[in-house]
């Protein structure tokens, strides 16, 4: 079974705190992806990985960095975090190989951070 | 601009019922697509999907329906059970697009009544 791990599940941080996310995936999947999820908003991308030290925008990646130096870990930064960075953040892979699984992405259990 | 679209923020329905999630796109590069269950504090997990090349999938009590000309699928939970009540995330993907990205629905909570 493909597991995902995220190193919290509940984070406390105070505005202006940089804040590091981590995600480790056991599957040697290619991709790597970070989502956050918000009451009526859905899940948004913030960044996705394709390979080792790649990486592209997601479509909410403001106020975001992320880091792959391993193919089993990704990292989600927030450089200076502020309070409407309060969410759910989840983390996901998923295989270039993954034939009839084609593009299922395997989720984290997920990180609730809340920033006062 | 919403790629994929669940208009029914919540369903209700009777324990031994069906449950019917909607679900539509405009993206007429998607050509796969997959429904996610989430319950609190958990992460999404895979429930079921099917290709553009088909209109139907079925696994147990799941059946997925595709229409193409609408650019409109479905889930269907028959019978439903409380344990199905969670958020259900429609997500579509685009072959040759960004590395299979996933672009995902706002979700449905569905909560099954006893």
């Amino acid at each position: 079974d493909v597991k995902v791990t995220q190193s919290s599940r509940y984070l406390v941080k105070r505005t202006g705190e940089k804040v590091f996310l981590e995600c480790v995936q056991d599957m040697d999947h290619e991709n790597m992806f970070w989502y956050r999820q918000d009451p009526g908003l859905g899940l948004r991308l913030i960044y996705f990985s394709y390979d080792v030290k790649m990486k592209e925008k997601g479509d909410i990646p403001e106020g975001y960095s992320v880091s792959r130096e391993k193919k089993e870990r990704f990292s989600l930064i927030l450089e200076s975090a502020s309070t409407n960075q309060t969410s759910m953040y989840l983390c996901a892979s998923s295989s270039l190989l993954a034939g009839t699984l084609y593009n299922e992405q395997f989720f984290g259990p997920g990180t609730r951070l809340t920033v006062l | 601009d919403q790629q994929v679209k669940q208009n029914s923020p919540s369903l209700s329905v009777q324990e031994g019922r069906i449950s019917i999630l909607n679900c539509d796109y405009t993206n007429s590069m998607f050509d796969y697509f997959l429904w996610y269950k989430k319950y609190p504090a958990e992460g999404p997990t895979f429930l079921i999907s099917i290709s553009s090349i088909k209109d139907k999938n079925e696994d147990g009590r799941f059946t997925v329906f595709l229409n193409k000309s609408a650019k409109h699928l479905s889930l269907h939970i028959v019978p439903s059970q409380p344990g199905d009540s969670a958020v259900y995330f429609c997500a579509a993907s685009a072959r040759g697009g960004s590395n299979y990205k996933l672009t995902f629905g706002k979700g449905t909570l569905l909560t099954v009544n006893p």
